[in-house]
């Protein structure tokens, strides 16, 4: 079955800490990787994408994911969080043969501490 | 170049009432696709448009939910009559043809009392 997994559903870091969210998948197919952010308000920003290449792929906002085909992960990172970065986040799937529906994991919630 | 548009933003209403969400593609865009999200739960897709045909509704929950793209434009999503559980944020989404990116809208958010 397709699934993907957020196992944290809050987190809460102080400003200026480094983050790491992570997210599992199961897709029967070659993998079209997602991660967006939903700010309070708003609706679902695209943060990065992975398809092939470089597994270490850069996203805006300074987020960065990094694919490992052998723990079926794509965890998002980032050196240094901003208070702005507070948001839910949510790693995706999809086929990358095709324009499909997308799976989305229940989403991780990013609080910042001053 | 605008973004998906949603209208209304919000929505309350009563068990056994209709309501009506519409989805404004970017222009161009020949898939279309809605989503929900129901209070705590994880994106869960309900339909995909290629133009005006609905090329994948497995998602739908049942047939109190009607999803109409009339002309390959604008998309509609009507819930009749609304039940308690059709209460969540409602997403659409966007993107070009053969392309996997999707565009986001800001979503409806539904409440049935």
């Amino acid at each position: 079955a397709q699934s993907v997994t957020q196992p944290d559903i809050h987190i809460t870091v102080s400003e200026g800490a480094s983050l790491e969210l992570r997210c599992n998948y199961s897709y029967g197919a070659t993998p079209y990787l997602f991660w967006y952010v939903q700010s309070p308000g708003q609706g679902l920003q695209l943060l990065l994408k992975y398809f092939s290449g470089d597994t270490l792929v850069q996203g805006i906002k300074g987020f960065e994911a990094e694919f490992k085909r052998s723990q079926s992960s794509f965890n998002l990172r980032k050196p240094s969080v901003h208070w702005s970065d507070a948001a839910e986040y949510f790693c995706a799937v999809g086929a990358y043969s095709s324009a499909s529906k997308i799976i989305f994991g229940s989403g991780t919630r990013l609080s910042i501490r001053p | 170049e605008a973004g998906v548009t949603q209208f209304p933003s919000h929505s309350v209403i009563e068990k056994g009432q209709t309501v009506t969400l519409r989805c404004d593609p970017i222009s161009g865009h020949d898939n279309l696709y809605w989503y929900r999200r129901v209070m705590g739960k994880e994106i869960k897709f309900l339909l995909h448009f290629v133009k005006e045909s609905k090329q994948d509704e497995s998602g739908m929950p049942n047939n109190r939910f009607l999803a109409e793209r009339t002309g390959g434009t604008y998309s509609t999503l009507k819930v009749q009559p609304a039940e308690l559980e059709d209460s969540g944020v409602y997403f659409c989404a966007s993107s070009q043809v053969l392309r996997q990116e999707q565009f986001f809208g800001p979503g409806t958010r539904l409440t049935v009392l």
